[in-house]
This record gives C-alpha cells, structure tokens and sequence, in this order.
C-alpha cells in the first residue's frame, strides 16, 4: 500500500519556472525523501528531511516538512528541460520500510 | 551511475514459468532492498536484506523469494509467475542503517524490466 500521495498528479511548466509538488503521509516517520525518475530508469535520490527538520536545501530543490499535517512539499526552482522526471516522495516509517507515493510527473517546456 | 547494477536489463517469459533477477550493490553496501514498479500498484517494496539476514518484509508475495550472499549480492526469484508480474524490479542498496532507527540513503540501480507473455 502507499502511504505518501503526492500532489498534483502531472505538472507542466515553461523553463525558468518554478515548480511545486506536495506530499501527503498517514502515519509517523522517521523521514520523508523525494527521489526522481527519468522514464523507465532507476529512480535518483534527491533529498531526505528527518522528522525533527522542518526545511532543507540542496541546489536548486527546496522540501519542506509540516509533521503536524502530515504533509511535505518539494521546490524546484529555475527549472531546466532536464528536470522533466517523475517525482516520487517516499516516508521511511518505523519499521524502516520505505513507501512511496504515486508520483508528481514533471514536463518542462523549453 | 548509482554503482548498482542489475541484470539481465529486460527478461520476457511466459506464464507459469521462474526467472531469477539478479543485484549487485554499491562497494561496501550491506542492505539490499527489492522493489516492483507497476502502473496500476506504483512503487511497492518487496524485501531488504542486510548483511545476508532478511531484515524487512513488505508486499512480497508467497511466490517470490530473495537471498542475500556472502559477497553481499543479491537474487529475487520469481516462480509460478503470472500476467500480472509483468513490471520493472529495482534493487536499492544502503551502507547500513544509522543508530537511533534511521537508514542510510538508498541508491537505485537501472531495473529489469519483465514481461510475462
């Protein structure tokens, strides 16, 4: 089962823009990563943000993490063409398993 | 390039029949985690290993099955397989889990990509 729904589901945006996907977890973590993936390759972590951070930078990504609503969002800034991924958020819970969300699909037009 | 490696890169079977799909993690990489990619179930942990002990169970069915090798490689076999196993199957792997609870960064190979005909 997933336990992280991102948010919006697809996302098209024109170069130089920025760009926002949210995710949305059930129960508790220990922490909260966004990981990305080119059509059907291996997915690349991006960034982790444990449940005691609230934000955290890494280049041009920004994430976010609201324990209290259970919810996180990742920034792209500037975006580029080679940002075009789909952007998985997944929460490592208790028992360390990693789950994933669906998926925010990214499309940067140049 | 993660340093993980996966084979084969695309496997096409027929029903009923067992393929084994095969990991090598990174250099000095104790855990070892399988996954299966579908379009209608997404991204779903299977099993991860670590240091050769199943360390974690997630969504693997009674058909599946996974082992972890003295050198640190790692097989998931599938048996009996059917329509619906028709997805991509990554390996991950970790250095090792942080004391207080936490694990390391995981890193993705490139998948197999199987059909099941």
């Amino acid at each position: 089962s997933q336990q992280g729904e991102e948010d919006p589901q697809a996302l098209s945006i024109q170069e130089g823009e920025n760009a926002t996907m949210n995710c949305s977890y059930k129960t508790s973590i220990n922490n909260l990563q966004w990981y990305r993936q080119n059509s059907g390759r291996g997915l690349v972590h991006l960034i982790l943000i444990r449940s005691n951070e609230r934000e955290k930078h890494s280049g041009r990504l920004r994430v976010t993490l609201d324990t209290s609503k259970k919810s996180s969002s990742l920034l792209i800034t500037a975006s580029r063409a080679a940002d075009t991924a789909s952007y998985f958020c997944a929460t490592e819970s208790n028992d360390y398993k990693l789950s994933f969300g669906a998926g925010t699909t990214v499309t940067v037009r140049a | 390039d993660s340093g993980v490696t996966q084979t084969p890169k695309h496997l096409i079977t027929a029903t009923g029949q067992r393929v084994t799909l095969r990991c090598s993690p990174r250099s000095g990489d104790l855990s070892v985690y399988w996954y299966q990619q579908s379009l209608d179930q997404g991204l779903q942990f299977l099993i991860q290993y670590y240091n050769g002990e199943e360390r974690a169970k997630g969504n693997i069915l009674e058909r599946f099955s996974a082992q972890q090798f003295p050198d640190l490689h790692s097989e998931l076999n599938l048996s009996s397989l059917e329509l619906g196993d028709s997805a991509l199957y990554f390996c991950a792997s970790s250095s090792h889990p942080l004391s207080g609870g936490t694990t390391d960064t995981q890193y993705f190979g490139p998948g197999t990509r199987l059909t099941v005909l």
